[in-house]
């Protein structure tokens, strides 16, 4: 059953601290969004990726995040530093575009993230 | 960049009845529009998408339409039941040679009342 799986699950850490979350795509996907759920804001895109290469960053602070994607297989969202305001439920998804054709893009669980 | 409208934010409807949602976009690359189902404390899970090729999609008791022209389209969830209470996002993508960015509507908290 392949999924997108994002690590850590939860993690709350004081203000100022660097967070770092992880994603592994579903194999043979070659894109890979980063999304801020908010009650506020919905789904807020933050960044995306196709064959590895950033394609749109300009949701994401620039100022304290970064988002790479070091091989195929990982996909990192860094905060440096974290603040209160960052507090968040930080989904990746994953998807295949290939010529014409597209899968839908795939969720993981997500990572809950408290700045305190 | 593209821009996707939602409404309506809170739904109340009886179980049995129908429930319409919209959104609007204002891209018109835009050429894919799914339609993401998220309960409570869980991932966003598609349901139903539809492409531009096409105007009306059905799948059991849910059917998308959608209005190229006038850039909006719709969910429609027909004989309502509990298990149907969740938030569902609209999202319109392009589809062009630099990717398929995925922007999402600010969800319809949808609630099934018996």
């Amino acid at each position: 059953d392949a999924r997108v799986t994002q690590t850590p699950r939860h993690k709350v850490t004081e203000m100022g601290q660097e967070v770092t979350m992880r994603c592994q795509p579903i194999l043979g996907h070659n894109t890979v969004f980063w999304y801020r759920q908010t009650m506020m804001q919905g789904l807020e895109l933050l960044a995306y990726f196709r064959n590895r290469a950033p394609l749109d960053d300009s949701g994401m602070p620039k100022d304290r995040f970064s988002a790479e994607m070091p091989d195929a297989t990982l996909a990192t969202l860094k905060i440096q530093p974290s603040e209160p305001r960052d507090s968040a439920v930080y989904f990746c998804a994953s998807g295949l575009v290939l010529g014409g054709a597209r899968t839908e893009a795939f969720f993981g669980q997500g990572t809950r993230l408290t700045v305190v | 960049g593209e821009n996707v409208e939602q409404h309506p934010s809170t739904l109340s409807v009886q179980e049995g009845d129908s429930a319409v949602i919209k959104c609007t976009y204002s891209d018109s690359a835009s050429n894919y529009f799914p339609w993401y189902k998220q309960e409570l404390g869980k991932r966003p899970q598609l349901i139903i998408d539809i492409r531009s090729n096409v105007g009306e999609k059905k799948d059991q008791r849910i059917a998308v339409t959608l209005n190229k022209t006038a850039k909006h389209f719709s969910l429609h969830i027909t004989e309502t039941q509990p298990e149907d209470s969740a938030v569902y996002f609209c999202a319109a993508s392009p589809f062009t040679g630099g990717g398929n960015k995925l922007t999402f509507g600010t969800g319809t908290q949808l609630k099934v009342e018996l």
